[in-house]
């Protein structure tokens, strides 16, 4: 199956600071989505992005396709933004996703 | 609009039990799907639904089953528990079966002891 590896596995930031997660996958997708897990297990959608680059408040994410990675950004992070960023990916159109292992992310006042 | 639900939000087993998991997709959604989340991991795909039939199935054993009722709500059941089990539950809706984007539900965290 696709392959999909998260960098860095864990990240310490200051409030304020910003940061850049990293997706990285094996084979070309339909789908590619980012997802934020609070500390009580749910995934919040943060992107639907399987090109191109959106923007979100803070927040930002790019993915390259043709060069197999996806991008998120986090500017001016605050201490909710803690917690496991995941990057999922699908690739034959039957809606199942495969996801990284994650980046573990502390903001710290 | 209400989101993802699923109920229980936690649960404690012993080895051998059985478990039924519950979720209810966000209103208009026809697909429903399941991951299985251990600790450290990221979710790993489980089952497929859509329109009550199964449309895909992941590397799980059939101890692991589920099913889709008409207003589209889905169980998952799981026989004979294992202690390699104990993970966090998640469902997703979505619109499409086909490449959409999916809401996941907060989840139901399974402890077999």
């Amino acid at each position: 199956g696709i392959q999909v590896e998260q960098s860095p596995p864990d990240l310490i930031l200051q409030e304020g600071a910003n940061s850049t997660l990293r997706c990285n996958f094996s084979d070309s997708v339909n789908n590619l989505q980012w997802f934020h897990q609070n500390p009580w297990g749910q995934l919040i959608n943060l992107f639907y992005i399987p090109s191109g680059t959106k923007q979100n408040g803070r927040l930002s994410a790019t993915t390259v396709a043709t060069e197999r990675y996806s991008l998120l950004y986090i500017s001016s992070s605050q201490t909710t933004d803690s917690g496991v960023y995941f990057c999922a990916v699908e690739r034959d159109g039957n809606n199942r996703l495969a996801f990284g292992k994650g980046n573990q992310v502390v903001v710290i006042p | 609009d209400a989101g993802v639900t699923q109920s229980p939000t936690h649960l404690i087993k012993t080895r051998g039990q059985h478990v039924t998991l519950r979720c209810s997709p966000i209103s208009g959604h026809k697909s429903v799907s399941w991951y299985q989340q251990v600790l450290g991991q990221g979710p790993q795909f489980i089952f497929q639904y859509y329109e009550k039939e199964e449309r895909g199935r992941g590397n799980f054993p059939d101890r692991f089953s589920a099913r889709q009722f008409p207003n589209y709500s889905s169980e998952l059941n799981v026989n004979a528990l294992l202690l390699g089990d104990s993970a966090l539950y998640l469902c997703a809706s979505s619109w499409r079966r086909s490449t959409d984007t999916q809401y996941f539900g907060p989840g139901t965290r399974l402890t077999v002891l």
